[in-house]
C-alpha cells in the first residue's frame, strides 16, 4: 500500500524566514511519481511539481526547492524568503508510474507566513 | 488553462435529502476524481472514473454514488445527506499517461443540518 506521511501539521513563520515542509512516502514500486500542491485560502488546489522516481536531481523554481532523496523516501519543500502569500495549506502526493492510478495525497501541512 | 468547475461553492442541504455535486471539466480529459476534504484527514478519495460510463470506488465510497454520462461530467450523490457528511468537496481531472497531474476545481463547501 501506499502512504505519505506529512508530520508537520502548521508551521508558522515570520516573513523572510526560509521553511522546509518534510514529505515521506511509503510505496513497493520501484518507479513513481510525487507531486506538491498548494492551497491557498481560496480553496483551490494548485499543482506545483511533479517528480519522477529515477530523476533524484533537486529543482529550484525561484524561491522554491525541492530535496528528493529515494534512500530516506522523503521529498521535502524548501520555501526560501517567505511572503505572506506563501500562507497555504501544502499537501505532498504519491502515485504509481503504471497505470491510471489516482493521487495518494498526505495530510497537508498548514503554514502561516506572519508580516 | 485547464479549467474545472463545480456547480456551487457553498451548500446547505437538510438532513436526509438527496444531494447533487456537478463537476465540470473543459480539457477533454479521460480521468475525473471526487474527493472529500475534512480538518485533519487531508484529501480522501471518494470516486474515480477513468471514462464515460465507468467509475471506480475509492477509500471511502459509502454513502456516495456518481454518475459519469459525458466525457466533461462528473456528479457526485448524496442519496440521503447525513450530518456527518458535512465538508469540502473538491473535484479534479486529469489525462491518462504516467505523465499526468490532476487540476482541482475550487470546491464546493457543504453543509447538512
Amino acid at each position: 500500500a501506499q502512504k505519505v506521511t506529512q508530520a508537520q501539521t502548521e508551521i508558522s513563520v515570520v516573513e523572510k524566514e526560509d521553511v522546509t515542509l518534510d514529505c515521506v512516502y511509503e510505496t513497493r514500486d520501484t518507479t513513481y511519481y510525487l507531486f506538491w500542491y498548494k492551497q491557498p485560502p481560496s480553496g483551490e488546489l494548485v499543482f506545483l511539481i511533479r517528480r519522477n522516481s529515477f530523476d533524484e536531481q533537486n529543482e529550484i523554481s525561484g524561491r522554491y526547492s525541492w530535496n528528493f532523496q529515494k534512500s530516506t523516501s522523503s521529498f521535502n519543500f524548501t520555501i526560501t524568503a517567505s511572503q505572506v502569500v506563501d500562507s497555504a495549506v501544502y499537501f505532498c502526493a504519491l502515485r504509481s508510474y503504471s497505470g491510471n492510478t489516482p493521487l495518494v495525497f498526505g495530510k497537508g501541512t498548514r503554514l502561516s507566513v506572519i508580516a | 488553462d485547464v479549467k474545472v468547475t463545480q456547480s456551487s461553492r457553498y451548500l446547505v442541504k437538510r438532513t436526509g435529502e438527496k444531494v447533487f455535486l456537478e463537476c465540470v471539466q473543459d480539457m477533454d480529459h479521460e480521468n475525473m476524481f471526487w474527493y472529500r476534504q475534512d480538518p485533519g484527514l487531508g484529501l480522501r478519495l471518494i470516486y474515480f472514473s477513468y471514462d464515460v460510463k465507468m467509475k471506480e470506488k475509492g477509500d471511502i465510497p459509502e454513502g456516495y454514488s456518481v454518475s459519469r454520462e459525458k466525457k466533461e461530467r462528473f456528479s457526485l450523490i448524496l442519496e440521503s445527506a447525513s450530518t456527518n457528511q458535512t465538508s469540502m468537496y473538491l473535484c479534479a481531472s486529469s489525462t491518462t499517461g504516467t505523465l499526468y497531474e490532476q487540476y482541482f476545481g475550487p470546491g464546493t463547501r457543504l453543509t447538512v443540518t
